[in-house]
């Protein structure tokens, strides 16, 4: 049960280039997401999807693409790096229950440090 | 909107000893969680412990534990025995569950030195 992977762990783009970030998680979770995180300002929410097929916007989404196209994967798409872009991503997933219901934490990938020059 | 707001950019406690970490939410949803996330140098977001909203008892976890008022939306971490590899970034996070979606909102972070 290797838990969230992503890859890769490091990458630089120069602007304009794009790229892909993959997650995969291997626990058979509903709920992905994506997240960035920037110095002093914590973990903010780019995307997240609740099943295979669904996708939606958080709070930061300019810039992103994702889709879900099977349960266990959730891409990460930077269409045109900028170097607002760099940043450290973090993929996490979690099994959506709800807090009464018994629910479940949300795991985190070991992160993706990108640098957009 | 959720917000999350730790207050505290750095603290110090010095080996052995018991420190707090302060974290205040504000939130609509009556089904909700809260968390406290250390981060190391590794970037690894580890979870340390985690409190359910419906919960009245404080959640704990070998020397870590809580202070939960949810009247007060308070939800701070204590760590008794503090130890070197206590050293980290943590963050307090709230899980809210809005019909279909769930949506984990991040404080800044507090960072933590141990001393000897």
């Amino acid at each position: 049960n290797a838990g969230v992977t992503q890859t890769p762990k490091f990458q630089v783009l120069k602007t304009g280039q794009s790229m892909t970030l993959q997650c995969a998680q291997d626990m058979n979770h509903e709920y992905m997401s994506w997240y960035r995180q920037d110095p002093g300002m914590g973990l903010r929410l780019i995307h997240y999807s609740v099943g295979a097929g669904i996708t939606d916007q958080g709070e930061v989404p300019n810039g992103y693409n994702v889709s879900r196209s099977t349960t266990e994967d959730f891409p990460l798409r930077l269409l045109s790096a900028a170097p607002s872009q760099t940043s450290v991503y973090f993929c996490a997933s979690t099994s959506h229950r709800r807090a009464s219901e018994g629910g479940d934490t949300q795991y985190f990938g070991p992160g993706t440090r990108l640098t957009v020059l | 909107a959720q917000t999350v707001t730790q207050s505290q950019p750095e603290m110090s406690v010095q080996e052995a000893e018991t420190v707090t970490l302060s974290c205040t939410y504000d939130t609509s949803e009556s089904d909700y969680y809260l968390f406290w996330y250390k981060q190391p140098p590794s970037r690894q977001m580890i979870l340390v412990i985690r409190q359910e909203a419906y919960k009245q008892q404080n959640a704990t976890e070998n020397r870590f534990s809580v202070n939960f008022q949810k009247a007060a939306k308070s939800f701070s971490l204590k760590i008794s025995d503090s130890q070197l590899g206590d050293a980290a970034m943590y963050f307090c996070a709230n899980l809210d569950y809005t019909g279909t979606a769930s949506k984990l909102t991040f404080g800044t972070g507090t960072r933590l030195q141990v001393t000897l």
